[in-house]
């Protein structure tokens, strides 16, 4: 079955350690997204892209980084740049210029700071 | 910047009557898309609008989007038990080949006895 891939499920940072986020696709998506949540928020977009190595900033990208090697793969850094890392990371991926697709999300990495 | 405004925040419902999500945007879209988030877990895909006009149901829920008012609405009727989650609306501004989705503060739901 197609689908995302989000691991790990749960993620424990030391103060001052950069962690990576694991996110892969075997639906042939074009485009790959980052969010974040918070206790009893929205969702804020982190990063996002749309083609191979290339990427653009979303709405809160400090303190992160991504990188796109592969159409299927869309890893997330959390430095210790950013002063506040816990919450739950979502990954989602779309196929462009097909109006009636909707974006699928992965089950999410729950990143706790220690 | 795109905003994205849903309400009410908290929703109590009684089985068996009939509630309205809202959910505004600041910025011209004809792409509005329904999420449902249980506690702890990722987020389902309920409906894509993407026209004005646009109504689609599934079960007990309808969804339709205003593109002049700038406004969708999510339709329960006769809530039940399992309806209990957060839900969530999301916007994909219309920009040429700048695809990505703005988020509302989601709906919590309840429905008691």
């Amino acid at each position: 079955d197609g689908g995302i891939t989000q691991s790990p499920k749960y993620l424990f940072r030391k103060e001052g350690q950069n962690v990576t986020l694991s996110c892969e696709q075997n639906l042939n998506h074009d485009a790959m997204y980052w969010y974040r949540q918070d206790p009893g928020q929205g969702l804020r977009l982190i990063y996002y892209s749309q083609i191979v190595n290339d990427f653009q900033k979303g709405d809160i990208a400090e303190g992160y980084s991504v990188s796109r090697e592969k159409k299927e793969s869309f890893p997330l850094t959390v430095t210790s740049a950013q002063k506040n890392p816990t919450a739950f990371y979502l990954c989602a991926s779309t196929i462009l210029g097909r109006r009636t697709e909707s974006y699928t999300f992965g089950s999410g990495t729950r990143l706790t700071v220690v | 910047e795109l905003k994205v405004e849903q309400n009410p925040l908290f929703l109590s419902m009684q089985e068996g009557k009939n509630y309205t999500i809202y959910c505004n945007y600041s910025t011209t879209s004809d792409r509005l898309y329904w999420y449902r988030q249980d506690p702890g877990k990722s987020l389902e895909s309920l409906f894509v609008l993407l026209s004005n006009g646009a109504v689609k149901q599934e079960g007990r829920l309808m969804a339709s989007l205003d593109t002049k008012a700038r406004l969708s609405t999510l339709h329960i009727t006769a809530a039940v038990h399992d309806l209990s989650a957060t839900y969530f609306c999301a916007v994909d501004p219309k920009r040429p080949n700048d695809y990505k989705l703005s988020f509302g503060a989601g709906t919590t739901v309840t429905v008691r006895a």
